[in-house]
C-alpha cells in the first residue's frame, strides 16, 4: 500500500531563506508526483507535475526533484516571502494501467516565512 | 475565466439530514473527483468519474452518493449514513483520467453537523 509522508510538519523560516520541504513515498512505482499549496479554508493550487521519467521540473522560484529509486521528491522554494506562507502538500499517482488515476496524498507541511 | 466552483463555501447539517454539495467545471475536463480532508490527515478520495453518466467509488465512499449527467456537473450527497461528515471536501477535475493528467481544485466546502 502508497503511503506518502511529507516532514516536517511545520516550518518557519526568515525571509529571504531558501528552503527544502521533503516528501517520501513507500512505493517507486509512480506514474507521476504532484505538489500543491493549499492556503487556510481554501481548495489546493497546483504547483509543479514531475512525471516518473522525469528528474525536476522549475516554476519561477520553485524546483522539485524526484528520486523514484529511493521514494523521495524534494520541494525548493528560493528567497522565501511571507507570500509563500501556507500549507504544501504532495500528491503521487498511481501507474498508467494501474486501477485509476488517484492522488495519495501526504499530510502537507505547514510553512511560515517571518517578515 | 476557466476554473472550478463550489458551493455553498459553508454548510451547516442537523444529525440524519441528506446534503448536496455542488461542483461545476468550465475547463471542458472529462473526470471529476471528490475528497475529504480532515485535520492531520491526507486528502481521501471519495468518488471519481472518467466520463458522463460513469462513476467509480474511492476509499471512502460508504455513506455518499454521486451522478454525473452532465461533463460541467458532478454533485456529492452526503447522506445520513455517514457516521462523521464533519470535514473540508474538495473537488477537482482532470482530462483523461487515464493519461494521468494534472488535477484541478475547486474552493472546497466546509460541511459542519450540528
Amino acid at each position: 500500500k502508497q503511503e506518502v509522508t511529507q516532514i516536517p510538519a511545520a516550518l518557519s523560516v526568515p525571509e529571504g531563506e531558501n528552503l527544502v520541504l521533503n516528501c517520501s513515498f513507500t512505493d517507486s512505482a509512480i506514474y507521476n508526483l504532484q505538489w500543491f499549496r493549499q492556503d487556510p479554508g481554501k481548495g489546493l493550487t497546483s504547483l509543479l507535475l514531475i512525471q516518473s521519467s522525469q528528474r525536476e521540473q522549475t516554476s519561477g522560484r520553485l524546483n522539485a526533484s524526484l528520486d523514484k529509486s529511493s521514494g523521495r521528491s524534494t520541494l525548493y522554494i528560493a528567497a522565501s516571502q511571507p507570500g509563500d506562507s501556507a500549507t504544501y502538500l504532495c500528491a503521487v499517482r498511481r501507474p498508467y494501467g494501474g486501477a485509476t488515476n488517484k492522488l495519495i496524498f501526504g499530510t502537507g507541511t505547514l510553512l511560515a516565512v517571518q517578515p | 475565466d476557466g476554473g472550478i466552483t463550489q458551493s455553498p463555501k459553508y454548510l451547516f447539517r442537523k444529525e440524519g439530514q441528506n446534503v448536496t454539495l455542488s461542483c461545476e467545471q468550465n475547463l471542458n475536463h472529462d473526470a471529476m473527483y471528490w475528497y475529504r480532508q480532515d485535520p492531520g490527515q491526507g486528502l481521501r478520495l471519495i468518488y471519481y468519474s472518467q466520463i458522463v453518466n460513469d462513476f467509480q467509488k474511492g476509499d471512502i465512499a460508504e455513506g455518499y452518493s454521486v451522478s454525473r449527467e452532465k461533463k460541467e456537473s458532478f454533485p456529492l450527497t452526503v447522506t445520513s449514513a455517514q457516521k462523521n461528515p464533519t470535514a473540508f471536501y474538495l473537488c477537482a477535475s482532470s482530462r483523461p483520467q487515464t493519461g494521468g493528467n494534472e488535477q484541478f481544485f475547486g474552493p472546497g466546502t466546509r460541511l459542519t453537523v450540528l
